[in-house]
């Protein structure tokens, strides 16, 4: 079955730090990846999708995430935090005829001024 | 910028009682998706709709809930006899296309609180 692995659940950097989120999947097809972010009580925000090409994929908020086949990963990095980035980040599989999205349990990233 | 829209922000209901939870996607899209997020655990997909149809559900989508597109504008989930598990924020998404090259757009939830 598909399934997503975020194993750090909490994060906490400092401001102007560099950030890497991991996130390993088990699909048996190409996966389409995803990076969504959801702020305090917000909804969900896509940050970065793969789809295919390019494995160093750029998104959003000058974040970016490379895909590796052979390590069945593809993790989230920015190169320099900013305080508005504390968010909780979910990583995403979509799976299936319908395009489902199978998440993640998510990363609480906090970051220190 | 179209945006999914989702009314109410909160609910508060009591067990038992019957609750329908709305959403209004983009106007141009075809596939619509229930998810839900327990407080402090993973988004969990529910349902996925189209063609006024449901095209896939999950485990947790049992007989309690029902989606509908009752006009051309909105999608519902209706949960019949709420349970206090059913506690969560539920998000609503739509989507343009069934291919790979497509990304879902979801709306800011609505949080359901079953007291």
């Amino acid at each position: 079955a598909q399934s997503v692995t975020q194993p750090d659940i909490h994060i906490t950097v400092s401001e102007g730090a560099s950030l890497e989120l991991r996130c390993n999947y088990s699909y048996g097809a190409t996966p389409y990846l995803f990076w969504y972010v959801q702020s305090p009580g917000q909804g969900l925000q896509l940050l970065l999708k793969y789809f295919s090409g390019d494995t160093l994929v750029q998104g959003i908020k000058g974040f970016e995430a490379e895909f590796k086949r052979s390590q069945s990963s593809f993790n989230l990095r920015k190169p320099s935090v900013h305080w508005s980035d504390a968010a909780e980040y979910f990583c995403a599989v979509m799976s299936g005829a319908t395009n489902k999205l199978i998440f993640g349990t998510g990363t609480l990233l906090a970051v220190q001024p | 910028e179209p945006e999914v829209t989702q009314t109410p922000s909160h609910q508060v209901t009591q067990m038992g009682q019957e609750v329908i939870l709305r959403c209004v996607p983009i106007s141009n899209h075809l596939y619509f998706y229930w998810y839900r997020q327990i407080l402090g655990q993973k988004v969990e997909f529910l349902v996925s709709f189209y063609n006024n149809e449901i095209s896939e559900k999950s485990e947790i989508f049992d007989d309690q809930f029902s989606v509908e597109r009752p006009d051309g504008s909105n999608f519902t989930l209706k949960i019949r006899s709420t349970k206090l598990e059913d506690s969560a924020m539920y998000f609503c998404a739509s989507s343009e296309a069934r291919s790979g090259d497509t990304e879902a757009f979801f709306g800011q939830g609505t949080r359901l609180t079953v007291v």
